[in-house]
């Protein structure tokens, strides 16, 4: 079965200091990996995905993730927070080879970013 | 501008009052999903649809129906709601599997029972 598991519920940074949100991953097959986030009272935005290109994963707003499938990590960085970061940061975790649209959503990870 | 729209955006009723919430999506998307979120669980798919009359159920389907009859449209039906389908829903629309394409979401109904 697959699962994923945001390891901070929260995380505070002061503006310009370096992101970390970590996540690992859970699953028999080779997953496909995403970063969504939530800003306050808006619907969820693709940040980046992974599906078994480059291990690298470039996304917008400065954001990158690095896939290690020896440690089942997917973790986002960002070199420099910005305000406007804060949010919540679901990482998802799916298996491409079925013949479905699921989605498995980690718990979430709130962002707090000070001046 | 391309977007995902649900109505209401926030909902009070009482137990067992039948409600529907509407989703629709303008972008010509094939798939489309109804997920709830609660404190502590992140996302949940209720229900996912591949195609116009083609419906599945999610993880948590119980309570709730859903139909497919236009391409943009997907409601969610609540027959009998109760206290603990109080949540956030959100409506979320993608062109292929939302596992290999970009899903795009609306911007969330919060109901609360009572």
């Amino acid at each position: 079965a697959q699962s994923v598991t945001q390891l901070d519920s929260h995380v505070s940074v002061s503006e310009g200091t370096p992101v970390l949100l970590r996540c690992n991953y859970s699953s028999s097959y080779s997953p496909s990996l995403f970063w969504y986030v939530q800003h306050p009272n808006k619907g969820l935005q693709l940040l980046l995905k992974y599906t078994s290109a480059a291990t690298l994963v470039k996304g917008i707003n400065g954001f990158e993730a690095e896939f290690k499938k020896s440690e089942t990590s997917f973790h986002l960085t960002k070199p420099s927070a910005h305000m406007s970061d804060a949010a919540e940061y679901f990482c998802v975790v799916s298996d491409p080879s079925y013949n479905t649209d699921k989605l498995i959503f980690g718990t979430g990870t709130r962002l707090q970013v000070f001046p | 501008e391309a977007q995902v729209t649900q109505n209401p955006r926030y909902l009070i009723t009482v137990t067992g009052k039948k409600l529907t919430v509407t989703c629709s999506q303008n972008m010509n998307h094939e798939y489309m999903s109804w997920y709830r979120q609660d404190p502590g669980l992140g996302l949940r798919q209720i229900y996912y649809s591949m195609n116009v009359e083609v419906t599945d159920k999610g993880d948590v389907p119980e309570g709730y129906k859903v139909s497919r009859k236009e391409k943009r449209n997907f409601p969610l039906i609540l027959e009998s709601p109760s206290p603990n389908q109080t949540s956030l829903y959100f409506c979320a629309s993608s062109l292929g599997s939302a596992v290999n394409t970009e899903a795009f979401f609306g911007q969330g109904t919060r109901l609360t029972v009572v």
